[in-house]
Parts: C-alpha cells; sequence; structure tokens
C-alpha cells in the first residue's frame, strides 16, 4: 500500500503558485520523498526529491517538515500545462520500487 | 532527462492471443526496469522489476506465468502478456532506472502502451 495521503483534487488560477501538501507520517529515516507527475495518458515524469532539507529546481520546491511526516510541493508559477495528477511516493534510495497512490489531480485555470 | 521508448503505443488484439511490449532506454543503460498496469481512472500498479539478465520480480497478484518479462539487455526489456483476455486491456506503462551521480536512483518512464483486448 502507498505510505502517502495526499488530497484527492486542487484547483489553482493560472499564474499564482500552486502548493500540494502529502502527508507521510510513517516514513522511515532512509526513505525519500518523491514527487512524479502524469498528464493524462501519458507516462509519469520525475519532478522533484529529498530526504530531509528543501530542494528546489527548475520545475518545482520542495518542502519538507522537520519532523519529516509530511511535505509540500510548489509550483510558483502554474500554467495550464501543469494540470495533472501529481504523486508523492516515499520510497527508498538505491533501488527502491515506487508505489504510486491515488494522487491530486490539479486543475490549473486560466 | 533520459528518455525511454516504448513500442507499440497502441495495440488491439483479439482474445486468446498473445501480445509483447518492447520497452527501451533510448540514451543510458537501465540496470533495473520497473513494469506498471494502469486500468482507467486510477492509480499506476507495479507489477514486477526486472534486473538485466536475472528472473523478475513480481509483485503479489501478479501471475508470472501470465505476464512474462525479459531483460535481456542494458536497454532493453520486453513484457509479453499471454493468452490475453478482454480483463487485461490496460495501459501498460514500463520505467527505466540508473544509479545516479549523487548515488539516488530516478526512475525515468515510457509513454505507455494501451492494450486493448477484443
Amino acid at each position: 500500500d502507498a505510505k502517502t495521503t495526499q488530497p484527492t483534487s486542487m484547483d489553482c488560477a493560472e499564474g499564482r503558485a500552486a502548493n500540494l501538501p502529502c502527508n507521510h507520517s510513517t516514513i522511515s529515516g532512509n526513505e525519500y520523498v518523491y514527487w512524479y507527475r502524469q498528464i493524462h495518458s501519458q507516462g509519469p515524469q520525475y519532478i522533484i526529491h529529498g530526504l530531509k532539507n528543501n530542494e528546489t529546481n527548475e520545475m518545482a520546491s520542495l518542502i519538507i517538515t522537520e519532523d519529516r511526516k509530511s511535505s509540500t510541493l510548489i509550483l510558483p508559477h502554474a500554467t495550464l500545462r501543469d494540470t495533472a495528477v501529481y504523486y508523492c511516493i516515499v520510497a527508498y534510495n538505491q533501488g527502491g520500487k515506487l508505489i504510486f497512490g491515488q494522487g491530486t489531480e490539479l486543475s490549473v485555470k486560466p | 532527462g533520459a528518455v525511454v521508448s516504448q513500442h507499440p503505443s497502441r495495440v488491439i488484439c483479439k482474445s486468446g492471443t498473445s501480445v509483447k511490449i518492447e520497452c527501451r532506454s533510448l540514451d543510458f543503460q537501465a540496470t533495473t526496469m520497473f513494469w506498471y498496469r494502469q486500468f482507467p481512472k486510477q492509480s499506476l500498479m507495479l507489477m514486477a522489476t526486472s534486473n538485466e539478465g536475472s528472473k523478475a520480480t513480481y509483485e503479489q497478484g501478479v501471475e508470472k506465468d501470465k505476464f512474462l518479462i525479459n531483460h535481456a539487455s542494458l536497454t532493453l526489456s520486453t513484457l509479453t502478456v499471454t493468452s490475453a483476455h478482454p480483463e487485461d486491456s490496460s495501459f501498460y506503462i514500463c520505467s527505466a532506472s540508473s544509479p545516479q551521480g549523487q548515488g539516488y536512483n530516478e526512475q525515468f518512464f515510457g509513454p505507455g502502451t494501451r492494450l486493448t483486448v477484443l
């Protein structure tokens, strides 16, 4: 079973920041938090991952709470092309399997 | 990022026939490949993990004799759905991973194969 809990759906206005929460209260010390997204009828796309520190790349920022029991993915300026299902996944590093939960369906609206 | 391709992108077959789906890593060597299945409006379900040159490891509830996986090289894995039936109709997605310099595995996903069994 997936070890994360996410809201089923969220809306965001185009150009605004999209903040997607994820709860992973049973995460173990050496498990990472990964975020992927899946645009309709395509394969998932890697976004970002982190262990304990906040991370930022060209796509998004990942904020992990100090106790590591939850995290937030931030898309700083959402566009219509960011409409997708976003999956928060907890997994081990080397060779870790990715177990997908139901994800959050993000709709970016004009 | 690295590119993973799948072939075919879409296949329709008759009940009882077998279908082979190819997954290729185009610009890197994939030590591990994963196969997923996704039914409409559902999440991805991991079917099996394969390492080059060894037998695949199947997830609980996945029939290894029905879903044959071969990972003969570091750039190619195949999934064969044997004696397909309408309930096997689904979106099949593969991913490939290779250790990165920072020591983590990032999975690169293929575009998926839509299988319809009549």
